[in-house]
Formats: structure tokens, sequence, C-alpha cells
């Protein structure tokens, strides 16, 4: 069975520093790779994925991931945070063989990202 | 005009009710879930529906019964709630190409 974990529950920042979101998943198939932010009292939005192609994705906001695929790990990565990047992040991993309705996500337990003045 | 949306968007109640949730989606996508947002904010999928049919149903209990009237629209009931039910709910919806759309959730509220 899949799953992911966030090694870091909580991380915080300063604003414009640099920030790195860690995710490693465990499976012995293909994945599809996700990156979800969840502000505040809010529902899900997707930051970036990886499906297949180049390793370097990029997304919304600024963010980017890297699917580096001998070390099973597809980190969140931003050159320079602002306040309002305060969120929970949760990786999730899905299987590309699944369709018609199976295609399920399984998600990390999030790491909540505090970004201070 | 929200994607997914879900009602209430909270919903206190006590042991022992029966409540539902709605969701809607008008993005057109085959594929409906629910996912059950814990206090620790992990995400779990409890059931995902295909066109009205149900095809996930990930060992909930069966108090949770969803119902799919049509394909933009799945229902979660719950039956004889109780404490360890409190969570948010969250409805997603998808195309098929592995991104799911989700709703804003609903806070249930057990007590």
């Amino acid at each position: 069975a899949q799953s992911v974990t966030q090694l870091d529950s909580q991380v915080p920042v300063f604003e414009e520093a640099p920030v790195e979101l860690r995710c490693n998943y465990s499976s012995s198939v293909s994945v599809y790779l996700f990156w979800y932010v969840q502000y505040p009292n809010q529902g899900l939005q997707l930051l970036l994925k990886y499906l297949s192609g180049s390793t370097l994705v990029k997304g919304i906001n600024g963010f980017e991931a890297e699917f580096n695929k001998s070390q099973t790990s597809f980190h969140l990565r931003k050159p320079s945070v602002h306040i309002s990047d305060t969120a929970e992040y949760f990786c999730a991993v899905s299987d590309p063989l699944t369709q018609g309705g199976s295609e399920k996500l399984v998600f990390g337990k999030g790491t909540k990202l505090t970004v201070n003045p | 005009d929200t994607a997914v949306s879900q009602t209430p968007k909270y919903l206190v109640t006590q042991m022992g009710n029966d409540k539902s949730i709605k969701c809607e989606q008008n993005l057109g996508h085959d594929t409906m879930y629910w996912y059950k947002q814990d206090s620790k904010k992990f995400l779990k999928i409890m059931f995902s529906y295909n066109n009205k049919e149900l095809i996930i149903n990930e060992t909930v209990p069966n108090r949770f019964s969803p119902k799919s009237p049509d394909k933009a629209h799945l229902n979660l009931h719950i039956n004889s709630l109780e404490l360890g039910d409190s969570a948010v709910y969250f409805c997603a919806s998808t195309a098929g190409s592995y991104e799911q759309y989700f709703g804003p959730g609903t806070r249930l509220t057990v007590t």
C-alpha cells in the first residue's frame, strides 16, 4: 500500500526566507505526486503535480517541487516566502494505474508553514 | 460560480442524531469523493463515486451512507452520530486527470 511521510509537522520561517517542505513516499510502482495547500478554514487547493516528464515541477504562487525517484522524495520549495503563504501543506500520492473512480489520493499528515514578519 | 460546494458549512448536533451533508459540483466531472479530516488535520478518503456508482468504500462504518442522485451531486448521510464522528468532511471531484477539486468543507461537531 502507498504511504506518504511528511517529515516536519511544523516549519516556522521568516518572511522572504527560502523554505523547503519535505515529502517522502513509499510505493513499489510508479506514482503520481501532488502538493496541496489548505489555508485556514478553507478547502484544499492544488499547488502542483508530477505525472511524468521533467522532474522539476513548477506550481502556483512561486512554488516548485522536484521528483527524485531514487530517493522516493518530492520536496516542495519556495525561494522567498510571504506572510500569505502561512498555511497547511499536504503531499499526496496516487496510483497511475487506477481509473474510473478508483483514483484515490493518499495524503501525508501535513506540514504547517508559519511565516513570521 | 463555485466549482465544488458543500452545505452546511457548520453542523453541530447531539450524539445519536442523524444528519446529512450535501455536495454539488458544476465542473462536469464524473467522479466525486468524500474525505474526512480529523482534529490532527489528517485527511483520509471515505468513498468515491463514478457516474453514480460506488467505486471506493474505505472500511467506513455502515452508519455512513453516501448517495449520488446524479453525477453532479454526492450526499453523505450519517446515522446515530458518535463523538468520534466530529471532523471536517470534504467533498472533491475529478475529471479523471488525477487533479481533484475540493469543496470548502463541512465542520461537524457532535456533542
